[in-house]
């Protein structure tokens, strides 16, 4: 599986936009990028995935360079919930089993 | 909906002894997984199942084994407890099967200690 690198950490001013780079850049053709992200002690939580088509939910925005070597995942107005630890991860849809999280970027929303 | 649930919550053990965490999810996934979480390493695999019946090593198995006798229940077993399986244990589900988004879905975490 393709590994990610993202920043250990990021600041954000709350209620703007908080935009979480990744880079990929030995995805493969069937890898899809997907996010996640973790607050305090919880489960990691399931947030967004594509493949190389920008997507959209009620979560966030995931932006994927037409390379797809690199992705963003946009979250448009942060708020104080917000602030975790949000993963890049790179995986077919389904099948594999090594799911690498690495230790992803922490966000702070600041007030 | 329950989703995933793990047990017990948090436990502290004795080096040497044996401890069986347990991850029951009510989705009928197919696949389930068990991570460990340490500080500064992330999450890392342990174990996997893709289905009732079958299992797999991940990225750490040693000191550690699973079984998977039915699709709702993947139980985590350290033989022998050692200090440096002191972690938060998290076990996760997904659908592996048709119309898989390969979305995984998380319990709450197990945190063990070890002395």
């Amino acid at each position: 599986d393709a590994k990610t690198t993202q920043p250990p950490s990021m600041d954000c001013a709350e209620g703007r936009a908080a935009n979480l780079p990744c880079n990929h850049s030995t995805i493969s053709g069937n890898e899809y990028v997907y996010w996640y992200r973790q607050i305090h002690s919880q489960g990691p939580q399931y947030i967004i995935h594509g493949l190389k088509n920008n997507e959209t939910n009620e979560m966030a925005s995931l932006i994927i360079t037409e390379d797809r070597k690199s992705s963003t995942l946009i979250l448009p107005h942060a708020t104080l919930r917000d602030t975790a630890v949000y993963y890049c991860i790179v995986r077919v849809a389904a099948g594999a089993n090594n799911l690498f999280f690495g230790t992803g970027t922490r966000l702070t929303v600041i007030p | 909906i329950a989703g995933i649930t793990q047990a017990p919550t948090s436990q502290i053990l004795a080096a040497g002894r044996r401890m069986t965490l347990r991850c029951t999810q009510d989705m009928r996934h197919n696949a389930m997984y068990w991570y460990r979480q340490d500080l500064g390493l992330g999450l890392r695999l342990i174990h996997y199942s893709n289905t009732a019946g079958t299992t797999g090593k991940g990225e750490v198995p040693d000191g550690y084994s699973v079984s998977r006798a039915n699709t709702d229940d993947f139980p985590l077993t350290l033989a022998s407890a050692v200090p440096s399986q002191t972690s938060v244990y998290f076990c996760a589900s997904s659908v592996l099967a048709g119309a898989d988004t390969g979305e995984l879905f998380f319990g709450e975490g197990s945190r063990l200690t070890v002395l």
